[in-house]
């Protein structure tokens, strides 16, 4: 079973600038996946970034890139040029990927992010 | 259907009854999940089914709470004799894989008990 931490309830950060949002993760399975969601006022769930847990190098999709630090069990969510639209709650999510098998994603409690103009 | 489709999006009802909430996932998705989020929370797991495997209801808060999935497809979540703590917004997700975009949400049903 994996539990996830998120110890930042809250964030501001200047519009253009880059910030990190914290994760921190405690499984026993040999193969995981890490997620990272966004959920705006409107309550969708927007899917953002995944790393795999033998991925050897960090996940990057566009201005969000996922410093993976296996050792320390964390996977960093970094937002380059931090834009107004960017405001939302973000969550950090992992699931076992052992087999093939789909398997519950067990989710964090989140980071509120504030972009300020 | 292009994405998980969920019924109700707004359900309100009295404290003691009733209320059965569907999660319609994508076509070819062999998982489906129900997640409960309450006002400012993060996404507490309620139940997963995985095709024919019995569902793993570890998540699910109560005896109240119970949910079926018929022919592998539709999934009812039915909970009995609502309570105002089980206020709260239900979140579906259907997934093929256990990574990258494979997991997507419905858009919630928002459960309301007065």
């Amino acid at each position: 079973a994996q539990k996830i931490t998120q110890t930042q309830p809250g964030m501001f950060v200047q519009e253009k600038e880059a910030v990190t949002l914290d994760c921190t993760y405690d499984t026993s399975d040999p193969s995981y996946g890490l997620f990272w969601y966004k959920q705006p006022s409107s309550g969708e769930m927007i899917f953002l970034i995944y790393q795999g847990s033998y991925d050897q190098q960090n996940a990057t999709e566009g201005r969000y890139s996922l410093n993976f630090q296996k050792a320390r069990k964390s996977a960093n969510l970094v937002i380059s040029a931090s834009q107004l639209g960017d405001s939302a709650m973000y969550f950090c999510a992992a699931a076992s990927a052992g087999g093939g098998a789909t398997n519950k994603l067990i989710f964090g409690t989140g980071t509120l992010l504030a972009v300020q103009p | 259907g292009a994405g998980v489709s969920q019924s109700p999006s707004n359900k309100v009802t009295e404290k003691g009854k009733d209320v059965e909430l569907r999660c319609d996932p994508i076509s070819g998705h062999t998982a489906l999940y129900w997640y409960r989020q309450s006002l400012g929370q993060g996404l507490e797991f309620l139940i997963y089914f995985q095709g024919n495997s019995a569902p793993d209801k570890s998540g699910l808060p109560s005896d109240r709470f119970s949910a079926e999935r018929t022919g592998g497809s539709v999934s009812t979540l039915t909970i009995q004799r609502t309570q105002q703590e089980d206020s709260a917004v239900y979140l579906c997700a259907s997934s093929f894989s256990t990574q990258g975009d494979g997991y997507t949400f419905g858009s919630g049903t928002r459960l309301t008990v007065v």
